[in-house]
């Protein structure tokens, strides 16, 4: 079955940008049926949705982090990625990725990846 | 301050029946917008509980139902088991926002 894993740096410096990978495997990134969406949760805190690209790179980031946030996809590592600029203290989280299906739920979710941002 | 309202915490005993309200407005479940369901067992990824207001994905007991009515949505959890115990989320698009976005979660203890 379809899994997700998340990568990337566990600290990045207040200012700086942080970059995360989601690994998709046991299927294939490319199909039409999904998007696929960046999700986080600061820590003893709710779920915010972050932002989803489409297979074709089109995106749709939270429009609260709009100018901060790029989310893009490579098929051809069955992979998309996250950066979110200029992050703060606020912005430490466990960061999700996950499958957005037709009805628009999350249906597959990888482990979570925590970052923290401290200099 | 989310835009989808849910009860902090709720409880019930083994065996018991327990409902979660996820309250919402006219620019989100009250749009017509579909609402999903989670369940996030602690130090763990949510999982998918519900989705499209009452569908359970393959795996997910039917001891767990979900349904919607105007601007608000419930999850019900019947026959109560020790392993309920987690945090459940409701999910769905606000077109104020342009944005999925979540309810703050609510806290399940079987007592």
């Amino acid at each position: 079955q379809v899994q997700l894993q998340e990568s990337g740096p566990g600290l990045v410096q207040p200012s700086q940008t942080l970059s995360l990978t989601c690994t998709v495997s046991g299927g294939s990134i490319s199909s039409s049926d999904y998007s696929w969406s960046w999700i986080r949760q600061p820590a003893g805190k709710g779920l915010e949705w972050v932002g989803r690209v489409f297979l074709r790179g089109s995106a749709n980031p939270n429009p609260s982090l709009k100018s901060r946030v790029t989310i893009s996809v490579d098929a051809t590592k069955n992979q998309f990625s996250l950066k979110l600029s200029s992050v703060t203290a606020a912005d430490t989280a466990v960061y999700y990725c996950a499958r957005m299906n037709w009805g628009f739920a999350m249906d597959v979710w990888g482990q979570g990846t925590t970052v923290t941002v401290s200099s | 301050q989310s835009v989808l309202t849910q009860p902090p915490s709720v409880s019930g005993a083994p065996g018991q029946r327990v409902t979660i309200s996820c309250t919402g407005s006219s620019s989100n479940i009250g749009a017509g917008y579909d609402v999903h369901w989670y369940q996030q067992l602690p130090g763990t990824a949510p999982k998918l509980l519900i989705y499209t207001g009452s569908s359970r994905p393959s795996g997910v007991p039917d001891r767990f139902s979900g349904s919607k009515s105007g601007t608000s949505a419930s999850l019900a959890i019947s026959g109560l088991q020790a392993e309920d115990e987690a945090d459940y989320y409701c999910q769905s698009f606000d077109n104020s926002l342009s944005a999925w976005v979540f309810g703050g979660g609510t806290k399940l203890t079987v007592l």
